[in-house]
């Protein structure tokens, strides 16, 4: 199975400022024949479904703001929220889906300093 | 729109048996990979199983293999999954999601259900 790690555990950070998260998978989840990175990014707020942020590592979700952004490649990837609104606090999840199990990180809760 | 509606948990008792199902709408669900995904309280995310499209493949995770089955009826656009033998740590929420791409189980969920609360306890 492939394990998703994603740091830091917590994370606060002030309004307007920038917030990254990371996630390492135990192998490369970059597929060669398409050259994409199976790995996702979720946000979930209290008592809500996780929400579908970011695909094939970089390709934002409709409807996601701009401030919002992956990147990274083979087992090393981060989510970046570029001005951290007051509606971003949430934990957010890393998902790799190259094979099953598709497992997810543990979560990052992302705070208001 | 798109919709996913679980329904079916409750309370059991530890060995008992109990069965989810999600009631899809606004796609054409027969084209797609269903999953689910469960949350136990206050813990992370787990991704429980998958089934394709025409039900033909089915993976589970090592936690629930062997007593976990999953199914779908496309003719009702409804997703099951049948629960036998819950443990204590069964106890979580449960959803649905929808894949982004038909056809495949390779791929991000971009839509979720809100989701279904199995409590096992004695």
């Amino acid at each position: 199975d492939i394990v998703m790690t994603q740091s830091p555990d917590s994370l606060a950070v002030s309004l307007g400022e920038r917030a990254t998260i990371y996630c390492k998978s135990s192998q490369s989840v970059l597929y060669r024949s398409d050259k994409k990175n199976y790995l996702a990014w979720y946000q979930q707020k209290p008592g809500q479904p996780p929400k579908l942020l970011i695909y094939w590592a970089s390709t934002r979700e409709s409807g996601v703001p701009e401030r919002v952004s992956g990147s990274g490649s083979g087992t090393d990837f981060s989510l970046t929220i570029s001005s951290l609104q007051a509606e971003d606090v949430a934990v957010y999840y890393c998902q790799q889906y190259y094979s099953t199990p598709h497992t997810f990180g543990q979560g990052t809760r992302l705070e208001i300093k | 729109q798109v919709q996913l509606v679980e329904s079916g948990g409750g309370v059991v008792q530890p060995g008992r048996s109990l069965r989810l199902s999600c009631v899809a709408s606004g796609f054409t669900f027969s084209s797609y990979g269903m999953h689910w995904v469960r949350q136990a309280p206050g813990k992370g995310l787990e991704w429980v199983a998958v089934i394709s499209y025409d039900g033909s493949e089915k993976y589970y995770a090592d936690s629930v293999k062997g007593r976990f089955t999953i199914s779908r009826d496309n003719s009702k656009n409804t997703l099951d999954l049948q629960m036998n033998s819950l443990r204590l740590e069964d106890t979580a929420v449960y959803y649905c999601a929808k894949p982004d791409g038909a056809r495949t189980v390779l791929d991000a969920f971009n839509m979720w259900g809100q989701g279904t609360m199995v409590s096992v306890s004695s």
